[in-house]
């Protein structure tokens, strides 16, 4: 079964950090972009990371830049996000998310890469309050 | 950014009713568009990628259509199951940006 499996949120305070991992099972771990998305209390999902599938190439919202870090381990069929100076307005759930791809021919360029969520953890939660 | 915009941002409706879902996009998008549905404390699940394909194990009453700016999710004939709210997100560029949610309430 293809399966992810988020864990290490919990209550912080202000300035604090926490380390969230997100254990994956069922298909080549390598071969798949890696996502965290986020759902503050009664709000809409905001994107946080992405992760390539070495780890080259790392992309952030503006919002956690230089705050937040994302690694993984292929080996252990994971991926991490580090959470530093965390504010009340990180108070989430924090999702992880496969991205898959369908890659499409174009005239004008090489090819067109669709990129979409498929398959999502159950989520773990932060809360940042003193 | 790309901001994503949604419409209605709720609605009521019977069961057997079709439905549709507007998301509108600041700037052109090609078809880099997703619709997922979320229920209450659960995960979000795709429904659509890429504008118009139905992912696999999604009923065919959903649909999208829709390329540039303006895209449409459509459920043909709503079915109790399909009470939630659902999302559209770009991934033209990042930062990815999702629609506020559309919530699909029971009339």
């Amino acid at each position: 079964e293809v399966q992810l499996v988020e864990s290490g949120g919990g209550l912080v305070q202000p300035g604090g950090s926490l380390r969230l991992s997100c254990a994956a099972s069922g298909f080549t771990f390598s071969s798949y972009l890696m996502s965290w998305v986020r759902q503050a209390p009664g709000k809409g999902l905001e994107w946080v990371a992405n992760i390539k599938q070495d780890g080259s190439e790392k992309d952030f919202v503006d919002s956690v830049k230089g705050r937040f870090t994302i690694s993984r381990d292929n080996g252990k069929n994971s991926v991490y996000l580090q959470m530093n100076s965390l504010r009340a307005e990180d108070t989430a759930v924090y999702y992880c998310a496969r991205v898959s791809v369908v890659v499409v021919p174009a005239a004008q360029q090489p090819y067109y890469y669709y990129y979409y969520m498929d398959v999502w953890g159950r989520g773990t939660t932060v809360t940042v309050s003193s | 950014d790309i901001q994503m915009t949604q419409s209605p941002s709720s609605l009521s409706a019977s069961v057997g009713d079709r439905v549709t879902i507007t998301c509108r996009a600041s700037q052109s998008i090609n078809i880099y568009l997703n619709w997922y549905q979320q229920k209450p404390g659960k995960a979000p699940k795709v429904l659509i990628y890429a504008a118009s394909s139905l992912q696999s194990g999604v009923p065919s009453r959903f649909s999208g259509s829709g390329s540039g700016t303006e895209f449409t999710l459509a459920i043909s004939s709503l079915q109790p199951e399909d009470f939630a709210t659902y999302f559209c997100q770009q991934s033209y560029s990042t930062p990815w940006t999702f629609g506020q949610g559309t919530k699909v309430e029971i009339k």
